[in-house]
């Protein structure tokens, strides 16, 4: 199985500023990283397909990169609606594994 | 409105069963792979099983390889997780989620979860 490590596993940033948070793979999966967000109490909301593609009606703010083992995660400009967990996960073999998740708070 | 809607959540003893329904609407569910994803209390996402869109082919997770059946009527638009001898370590809301292959095979629609308490 392929392991997803995310860091860090929380942050907390302040309005408008840019957040970065990394995903490596255990083993290459070329570009098969996608991005979600969690709100508590909601269903997960795709955010990032392909690593760098903005899924439609998502923020430009959000913006994704990497190929192979290592991704990340940028959010410029962060905004209050911004709270909650993000995580990602490999969609390049079976299981489909996630990374443990980045809890992400607004100062 | 495009949407997935689980049911059939619940409190059941160790050792016993349920069936999860999911309920697609708004797409064509007929060409999609479906998906069942677990999230215990406080924790993370952990994928569960996929199936294929016809249902010929399915994959498990090992922690309920052999317990678990994923399953599908494309007539009723609907996808289905039975699960026998539950345990504990179960407990968890599922969801269900759509695989679009053109988007690297993210999950792009989910459900709203419904909750499995495994509890004597």
């Amino acid at each position: 199985d392929i392991q997803m490590t995310q860091s860090p596993s929380s942050l907390s940033a302040s309005v408008g500023d840019r957040v970065t948070i990394t995903c490596r793979a255990s083993q290459t999966i070329s570009n098969y990283l996608n991005w979600y967000q969690q709100k508590p109490g909601k269903a997960p909301k795709l955010l990032m397909y392909a690593a760098s593609t903005l899924q439609s009606g998502v923020p430009s703010r959000f913006s994704g990169s990497g190929s192979g083992t290592d991704f990340t995660l940028t959010i410029s400009n962060l905004q209050p609606e911004d709270f909650g967990t993000y995580c990602c996960q490999q969609t390049y073999s079976t299981p489909r594994t996630f990374g443990q998740g980045t809890k992400l708070e607004i100062k | 409105e495009v949407q997935l809607v689980e049911s059939g959540g619940g409190l059941v003893q160790p050792g016993g069963s349920l069936r999860l329904s999911c309920a697609a609407s708004g797409f064509t569910f007929n060409t999609d792979w479906m998906h069942w994803v677990r999230q215990a209390p406080g924790k993370g996402l952990v994928w569960v099983s996929r199936i294929n869109s016809d249902g010929s082919s399915t994959n498990y997770a090992d922690s309920v390889k052999g317990r678990f059946t994923i399953s599908r009527d494309n007539a009723k638009n609907t996808l289905y997780l039975q699960m026998n001898s539950l345990r504990a370590e179960d407990t968890a809301v599922y969801y269900c989620a759509r695989a679009v292959a053109v988007s690297a095979r993210a999950f792009d629609i989910w459900g709203q979860g419904t909750m499995v308490t495994v509890s004597s």
